[in-house]
């Protein structure tokens, strides 16, 4: 079964600190994505990466950046902590290119951000 | 820029009854995919079926199947026989067949099953 984990499940952190949410998959996936999700907003790419070192801007990239060090592992950085930052946090994985049933992305448990 | 439409934020029918989620979505390309992801209470979001835009058949997976209009950008999810476990968020997303290979999501239904 293809795993995707994150750090942490509950996080509270202040207004001005430094976060860094942690993602890692075990299926030797290229592409990983960080989306947030809020209530009637749905889900909202933030940055993804289709290789190590590689990122790309998603739809909503201010207040954050992101690092690949090795293909299994994606982090996202909050720089500086602000309540409107409070959000679940979502990781995911798919396989490059990937068509035919080979083309889902599978999530992680998500990290319930609150920032106060 | 794709766009996902979800129009029914919240829905709810009884245990055993047949349910029909909406989706719409705005694209200009002719090949790409489109998803339903299932997101239970507390739990992890799970790809619930999947439709490829060039196959004109709709997809079935057990007692979910799809409704794919593709000329009128409508992508509905039927579940039949509902079961207290399909109490969950369901989310409509597009996939483009062309460039980077992210998802864009509706809003989401929040389906709730009643005993």
């Amino acid at each position: 079964d293809v795993k995707v984990t994150q750090s942490s499940r509950y996080l509270v952190k202040r207004t001005g600190e430094k976060v860094f949410l942690e993602c890692v998959q075990d299926m030797d996936h290229e592409n990983m994505f960080w989306y947030r999700q809020d209530p009637g907003l749905g889900l909202r790419l933030i940055y993804f990466s289709y290789d190590v070192k590689m990122k790309e801007k998603g739809d909503i990239p201010e207040g954050y950046s992101v690092s690949r060090e090795k293909k299994e592992r994606f982090s996202l950085i909050l720089e500086s902590a602000s309540t409107n930052q409070t959000s679940m946090y979502l990781c995911a994985s798919s396989f490059l290119g990937g068509s035919g049933g080979f083309d889902e992305q599978y999530f992680g448990p998500g990290t319930r951000l609150t920032v106060t | 820029a794709q766009t996902v439409t979800q129009s029914q934020p919240e829905m709810s029918v009884q245990e055993a009854e047949t349910v029909t989620l909406s989706c719409t979505y705005d694209t200009s390309e002719n090949n790409y995919y489109l998803f339903w992801y299932k997101q239970p209470p507390s739990r992890q979001m799970i790809l619930v079926i999947r439709q490829e835009a060039y196959k004109q058949q709709n997809a079935t997976e057990n007692r979910f199947s799809v409704n794919f209009q593709k000329a009128a950008k409508s992508f509905s999810l039927k579940i039949s026989d509902s079961q207290l476990g399909d109490t969950a968020m369901y989310f409509c997303a597009f996939r483009s067949n062309f460039g980077n290979e992210k998802l864009t999501f509706g809003t989401g239904t929040r389906l709730t099953i009643i005993p």
